[in-house]
């Protein structure tokens, strides 16, 4: 079974308007990590933001922002006013503790900004 | 830049072939987590070396083998290589499993072509 979902798998969009990704997960664990990478065409995962599964704050950094539900097991980012450097592929991971430190990985979504 | 580096940057075998595919982690970090992120897929969790023993294995055969060395740098082999071998295998670095800090820093990858 898959333990990240991203349905997403491509989304384009006008610079300087809003986006928000979608990411759904699924874990029987009470204490587990959420996080979300970006990654370029370069290649290198560039680490984003990590939430804790007994911390529900919803996070906002810079044009980043990030909500965290546990009723409906989503973690969700919305990039708000984008730009062309945001497009990239995006992906959600969950950790979880009783498994070491192996993230499992969404199948990512391909997010293009037009000028 | 997360520090974490890996070589080569590309590589192309040939089917039946072996390879070898190396990481330097992040100054502090001593556990290293390979991963094989195939074509339009998220990453996929190979397995985990923690003080030069492995902490954790994906679903992957035995073909795929790895080493830590005491300098926490790792390698990751592969033999007998097969066409689906074809991925970009990413090296991650982190504080050792079970951190409070478990956030997984990655290099850019080697993109492997077994033609």
């Amino acid at each position: 079974a898959q333990k990240v979902t991203q349905a997403q798998t491509e989304i384009s969009v006008v610079e300087k308007e809003d986006v928000t990704l979608d990411c759904v997960y699924e874990t029987r664990d009470t204490t587990y990590y959420l996080f979300w990478y970006k990654q370029p065409p370069s290649g290198e995962l560039v680490f984003l933001i990590r939430r804790n599964s007994f911390d529900e704050q919803n996070e906002i950094s810079g044009r980043y922002s990030w909500n965290f539900q546990k009723s409906t097991s989503s973690f969700n980012f919305t990039i708000t006013a984008s730009q062309v450097v945001d497009s990239a592929v995006y992906f959600c991971a969950l950790s979880e503790p009783n498994t070491g430190n192996q993230f499992y990985f969404g199948t990512g979504t391909s997010l293009t900004v037009i000028p | 830049e997360t520090g974490v580096t890996q070589s080569p940057t590309h590589l192309i075998k040939t089917r039946g072939q072996q390879v070898t595919l190396r990481c330097s982690s992040q100054s502090g970090h001593n556990t290293v987590s390979w991963y094989q992120q195939a074509l339009g897929q998220g990453p996929q969790f190979i397995f985990q070396y923690y003080r030069e023993e492995e902490n954790g294995r994906g679903n992957f055969p035995p073909r795929f083998s790895g080493l830590q060395f005491p300098n926490y740098s790792s390698e990751l082999n592969v033999n007998a290589l097969e066409l689906d071998d074809s991925a970009l295998y990413l090296c991650a670095s982190s504080f050792y499993p079970g951190a409070l800090n478990n956030i997984q820093y990655f290099g850019a990858g080697t993109r492997l072509s077994v033609l």
